[in-house]
């Protein structure tokens, strides 16, 4: 049973658009959000991340929304460049009490964005 | 340069052989994952360690072992029990400070022979 959802497994926009992607999770224990962008034959990357208690965290072009009655967040990518061409996973947490460690991250499938020039 | 090395970046195995993929970091991080990504999924966590000395089963540990000897290195062992080695391993590592983001390395791609 998936906890984090990506519906669109692809995403098509003209460069200098908005693109939205999309992300939905099931679990309600969850209190932290992360997006991260991977090329292929590569590692992803940090891209941004939202705490439960926002609703919005903006850094440059990357925009994240989280609707939590809705269970679901979006990334918000304005203006779109060729160069953000990519798979991007959205990831989900449930903070643990392990030391103040991290907990383990749960992922979903991917969208897989192509901007055009 | 700080960051993650993962080597291999293709390996390939014979059928009913063990096979170790290794991961260094020299971000100082406490904690160490390692993924297994297939075509159209998503990741998925096999072992993690928190701590030297430490590790815990993610939610497809069958087939795999890890150790954890040293902070800067966490080795994953493929084997011949694992039914289907073929995929791209990704190893992670992070802060052990709530919510710090996790940093891949560039991942190892596994083939079976």
């Amino acid at each position: 049973d998936q906890q984090v959802k990506q519906n669109s497994p692809s995403l098509s926009v003209q460069e200098g658009r908005i693109s939205i992607l999309n992300c939905d999770y099931t679990n309600s224990m969850f209190d932290y959000f992360l997006w991260y962008k991977k090329y292929p034959a590569e590692g992803p990357t940090f891209l941004i991340s939202i705490s439960s208690i926002k609703d919005k965290n903006e850094d440059g072009r990357f925009t994240v929304f989280l609707n939590k009655s809705a269970k679901h967040l979006s990334l918000h990518i304005v203006p779109s460049q060729p160069g953000d061409s990519a798979v991007y996973f959205c990831a989900a947490l449930r903070s643990v009490n392990y030391g103040g460690s991290q907990g383990n991250l749960i992922f979903g499938k991917g969208t897989k964005l192509s901007v055009k020039p | 340069d700080g960051g993650i090395t993962q080597s291999p970046k293709y390996l390939f195995r014979k059928e009913g052989q063990n096979v170790t993929l290794s991961c260094e970091q020299n971000l100082n991080h406490d904690a160490m994952y390692w993924y297994r990504q297939d075509p159209g999924q998503g990741l998925r966590l096999i072992y993690y360690s928190q701590i030297v000395n430490d590790f815990q089963k993610g939610d497809i540990a069958e087939g795999y072992s890890v150790s954890r000897e040293k902070k800067e290195s966490f080795p994953l062992t493929v084997t011949s029990a694992q039914k289907n080695p073929t995929a791209f391993y990704l190893c992670a590592s992070s802060n052990r400070v709530s919510n710090q983001p996790q940093h891949f390395g560039d991942g190892t791609r596994l083939s079976i022979l």
